[in-house]
């Protein structure tokens, strides 16, 4: 079946340093969307991406989405202790009823030491 | 405008029991998830539902069942709980499908003991 995988689990930075956080679809994807998810709240939505190759900055976040559509990425330049919380991606798969199936990654915990 | 509303935010029931969550999705979204996270497992598609109709399960039990409103306001209905079944549940809408992305309520934590 369709699954998301993501690496790291943890990750603690120094305030300052980079991060990134990889996520692997075991099967093609039809779109990435990457959520962030404070402690002790709900997931935001970050951004969608589509197209095979895709790059999209938001400031200091940058996201991927691979040639073959099956990985992505998001990076965080000179990350900030606003960063901490938790990075989901979700892999969607389209369906003929017209649903986006997502299928949520495990997550990313980033912590910013400051 | 007004976010996705879950209701109760915290709940205690007891094993055996059921229970019923509500959710109120951003006005004008008809696509409405729901989600279970749990730190170890993190977050589980239960259902989507859209126009009234369930357009999408995941793999969940008979005992997780849910339903979507003329309103587009849903519920998720929990049978017979087990303590495995305490987690926050989370609900989110979108406008037609989660083509642009999920909001996510607040979500309910619920606490089988």
């Amino acid at each position: 079946g369709q699954q998301v995988m993501q690496i790291p689990q943890y990750q603690h930075v120094q305030e300052g340093e980079d991060f990134t956080t990889y996520c692997n679809s075991s099967t093609t994807l039809s779109n990435i969307q990457w959520y962030k998810q404070r402690p002790g709240g709900h997931p935001v939505f970050l951004i969608q991406l589509v197209k095979s190759g895709e790059v999209k900055k938001q400031k200091r976040l940058t996201f991927q989405f691979g040639e073959a559509k099956k990985n992505s990425s998001l990076h965080i330049t000179a990350t900030q202790t606003t960063d901490v919380g938790t990075y989901f991606c979700a892999g969607g798969r389209f369906e003929e009823t017209g649903a986006n199936n997502l299928f949520f990654g495990t997550g990313t915990r980033l912590t910013v030491i400051p | 405008k007004a976010g996705v509303t879950q209701t109760p935010r915290y709940l205690i029931k007891t094993r055996g029991q059921q229970v019923t969550l509500s959710c109120s999705p951003i006005s004008g979204h008809r696509s409405v998830s729901w989600y279970q996270q749990t730190p170890g497992q993190g977050l589980q598609f239960l259902f989507e539902y859209f126009s009234e109709t369930q357009r999408n399960k995941g793999n969940f039990p008979g005992r997780f069942s849910g339903r979507q409103f003329s309103n587009s306001r849903s519920e998720m209905n929990v049978s017979t709980l087990e303590l495995g079944d305490s987690a926050l549940y989370l609900c989110a809408s979108s406008l037609i499908s989660p083509n642009y992305g999920y909001t996510f309520g607040s979500g309910t934590r619920l606490t089988v003991v």
